[in-house]
C-alpha cells in the first residue's frame, strides 16, 4: 500500500496569511494526488484533482502542485471559512489511501 | 444535481453485522465513469477508505478490512450496499457513501455520512 505522510498536522494562522501543506507519497504517484477540505460534522469537499486542477467552484486562492512523491497545497489570502481540516488522498492506485489530515485554525 | 444519501441502523452489537444504503439521486449507478465508494471516520480521527464498487461490480477493498467487507450495487433501486462484519467497537465511525470519479479517481460527490456506534 502507498502511505500518504502529512505535514504538519496541525497550522495556526490568520486571516490572509497563506498556508502551505505538504503531503508525500511513500513512492510514485505521478500526478495522481487529490485535495479535500473537511469542515467539522461535514463531509470532506474536493477542491484539487490531478494535484494541481483546481475542482469547479472552488476559489483560486487555492492551488496544488507536486508531482511523483511531493506535494504541495497552497491557500492564498485565508479567509475564514477556510479554517478547517484538509486530507490528501493518493488516486493512483487501489487501495486508495489518504493522508492523516493537516488542521489549519485560528 | 447528484445527491447522495446513507441510511441504516446507528447502533450495532459486537460481532454482527454492520448494513448501511447509499441512494443516489439525480445520477445513474450504472454509468462507467464512476466508481461508488465508502470510506469512514472514526470520531476525531482522519479518513479511511472501506472499498469501492465499479459498475460492472468489480469491487476493490482496503486489506485491513477485505476480510469482513462487501459492497454491492442494486442497479434497480440505484444503490449501493455495504456490510461489514464480526464489528468490533474499532468499526465505531461516521461511514460515508461517495461517487469515484474513473478519470482521476477522486471523491467527487459525497452523502452527508452516518454515524455506527457498535456497543451492546
Amino acid at each position: 500500500d502507498i502511505q500518504m505522510t502529512q505535514s504538519p498536522s496541525s497550522v495556526s494562522a490568520s486571516v490572509g496569511d497563506r498556508v502551505t501543506i505538504t503531503c508525500r507519497a511513500s513512492q510514485g504517484i505521478s500526478s495522481w494526488l487529490a485535495w479535500y477540505q473537511q469542515k467539522p460534522g461535514k463531509a470532506p469537499k474536493l477542491l484539487i484533482y490531478a494535484a494541481s486542477s483546481l475542482e469547479s467552484g472552488v476559489p483560486s486562492r487555492f492551488s496544488g502542485s507536486g508531482s511523483g512523491t511531493d506535494f504541495t497545497l497552497t491557500i492564498n489570502d485565508l479567509q475564514a471559512e477556510d479554517f478547517a481540516t484538509y486530507y490528501c488522498q493518493q488516486a493512483n492506485i487501489f487501495p486508495l489511501t489518504f493522508g492523516g489530515g493537516t488542521k489549519v485554525d485560528i | 444535481q447528484l445527491q447522495l444519501q446513507e441510511s441504516g441502523p446507528g447502533l450495532v452489537k459486537p460481532s454482527e453485522t454492520l448494513s448501511l444504503t447509499c441512494t443516489v439521486s439525480g445520477g445513474s449507478i450504472s454509468s462507467s465513469s464512476y466508481y461508488w465508494g465508502w470510506i469512514r471516520q472514526p470520531p476525531g480521527k482522519g479518513l479511511e477508505w472501506v472499498g469501492s464498487i465499479y459498475y460492472n461490480g468489480n469491487t476493490y477493498y482496503s486489506p485491513s478490512l477485505k476480510s469482513r467487507v462487501t459492497i454491492s450495487l442494486d442497479t434497480s433501486k440505484n444503490q449501493s450496499s455495504l456490510k461489514v462484519n464480526s464489528v468490533t467497537a474499532a468499526d465505531t465511525a461516521v461511514y460515508y457513501c461517495a461517487r469515484l470519479w474513473k478519470t482521476t479517481t477522486t471523491f467527487d460527490y459525497w452523502g452527508q455520512g452516518t454515524l455506527v456506534t457498535v456497543s451492546s
